[in-house]
């Protein structure tokens, strides 16, 4: 079946510390891999995303990259912002199907 | 502006209530979707519409009641409904989801508050 694991969380990191949010995948067929982002109170957004194996997503200073070979899309950035806390979410799109499946989300603090 | 657009963005409803969520996207998608936020609990879809059809129905109680009348317009008619229905409600469009590349678009949500 089609499905998208993600790391626990919450994760909780100081301002200009590196962010990794872990993603697997399981999909029949090949998917298209996204990341959301919800801030509070509101819905989600897209974030970035990838199409075909080793295309980098990126935006606002995030990336996440499909890997194939390892079935995953992991979202990282090199420094975060208090701006940035909020819940993340990985999904994932198939050809087969007729809907997005969601990863649990992860929340993200970022203290000062 | 995220092209969707949901209506109420808080409803507050008693048991024997009857009430409905309105959802209206201008993005020219022809798949719609429902979606049910709980605390703590992960995103679950709830009703999947494609050209106007039905094409998924995740075991949903009978009073959540869907409507797609056009590509543009999705409505949730909401009835009788139990305290444990309190949620975020999410509302999705996107082009056909069979064509794997596209991504879902989501309006805000409304807060159900159910008392």
């Amino acid at each position: 079946g089609n499905s998208v694991t993600q790391m626990e969380g919450p994760v909780t990191l100081s301002e200009e510390a590196f962010l990794t949010i872990n993603c697997t995948y399981t999909a029949t067929g090949y998917p298209s891999l996204f990341w959301y982002v919800q801030y509070p109170g509101e819905g989600l957004q897209l974030l970035l995303k990838a199409t075909k194996a080793d295309d980098k997503g990126s935006n606002k200073g995030f990336e996440a990259t499909y890997r194939k070979e390892t079935t995953s899309f992991h979202l990282e950035k090199g420094s975060v912002q208090v701006s940035d806390s909020a819940v993340y979410f990985c999904a994932l799109s198939v050809k087969t199907g007729n809907q997005f499946y969601f990863g649990t989300g992860t929340s993200l603090t970022v203290i000062p | 502006e995220t092209g969707v657009t949901q209506t109420p963005r808080h409803l507050v409803m008693g048991m024997t209530n009857k009430k409905s969520l309105k959802c209206e996207q201008h993005l020219g998608h022809n798949a719609m979707y429902w979606y049910k936020q709980s605390a703590k609990k992960p995103l679950e879809l709830m009703f999947v519409y494609n050209f106007k059809e039905q094409t998924e129905n995740n075991s949903v109680p009978s009073r959540f009641s869907p409507e797609c009348p056009n590509s543009s317009h999705l409505f949730l008619h909401l009835h009788t409904l139990q305290p444990e229905d309190s949620a975020l409600y999410l509302c999705a469009s996107s082009q056909d989801p069979r064509e794997a590349e596209t991504e879902a678009f989501f309006g805000q949500g409304t807060r159900l508050t159910v008392v």
